[in-house]
């Protein structure tokens, strides 16, 4: 079946510091991808997505892009703020059924 | 603000009773969802409802049960039946149900059952 696996947590980071967190993800046929993020407390926002291979979504300093010949999916941003500590999610959804599959999550803790 | 509401924000109940979470959605949305979610687990699909009136089973929907009488509400009640009930629920919604919908989360309830 479908599935996301993200690279283990916690990441953790200085500030401007630069940010890659891995994700791939196995479907059959073309998957949505999407990037969440989840702050302490809080639910899930979405934060970026890409339908279709090489596609690059892209907000608030981060990006990722699309790669079907490496299933990949991965999540970068060029210098990382304390404020970007949070819990990022990948995930993954196929326009026949809407069912939307996550990841684990991958925890980031950014220190000044 | 649009936007979707759940509440109470932490919920304690004895082993044995039900319990039902609220979720509340202004956003016009037609799909909504209800996922829990633990640590280490990433999120999982308990129930979802593609529109009024209508709703369907997700991953793990055993001891749990849902209703959808109004658009903008699909609460969740949470059985004696669940096994391991204390867990972190969030409710989300899309506009439709389908593959580039991105969901729109409320910001959960923790709910701790002893």
């Amino acid at each position: 079946g479908d599935s996301v696996t993200q690279m283990e947590g916690p990441v953790t980071l200085s500030e401007e510091a630069f940010l890659t967190i891995n994700c791939t993800y196995t479907a059959t046929g073309y998957p949505s991808l999407f990037w969440y993020v989840q702050y302490p407390g809080e639910g899930l926002q979405l934060l970026l997505k890409a339908t279709k291979a090489d596609d690059k979504g892209s907000n608030k300093g981060f990006e990722a892009t699309y790669r079907k010949e490496t299933t990949s999916f991965h999540l970068e941003k060029g210098s990382v703020q304390v404020s970007d500590s949070a819990v990022y999610f990948c995930a993954l959804s196929r326009s026949n059924t809407g069912k939307l599959i996550f990841g684990q999550g991958t925890t980031l803790q950014v220190k000044p | 603000d649009g936007g979707i509401t759940q509440s109470p924000k932490y919920l304690f109940r004895k082993e044995g009773q039900n319990v039902t979470l609220s979720c509340e959605q202004n956003l016009n949305h037609d799909a909504m969802y209800w996922y829990r979610q633990d640590p280490g687990q990433g999120l999982r699909l308990i129930y979802y409802s593609q529109i009024v009136n209508d709703f369907q089973k997700g991953d793990i929907a055993e001891g749990y049960s849902v209703s959808r009488e109004k658009k903008e509400s699909f609460p969740l009640t949470v059985t004696s039946a669940q096994k391991n009930p204390t867990a972190f629920y969030l409710c989300a919604s899309s506009i439709s149900y389908g593959g580039n919908s991105p969901l729109h989360f409320g910001n959960g309830t923790r709910l701790t059952v002893t």
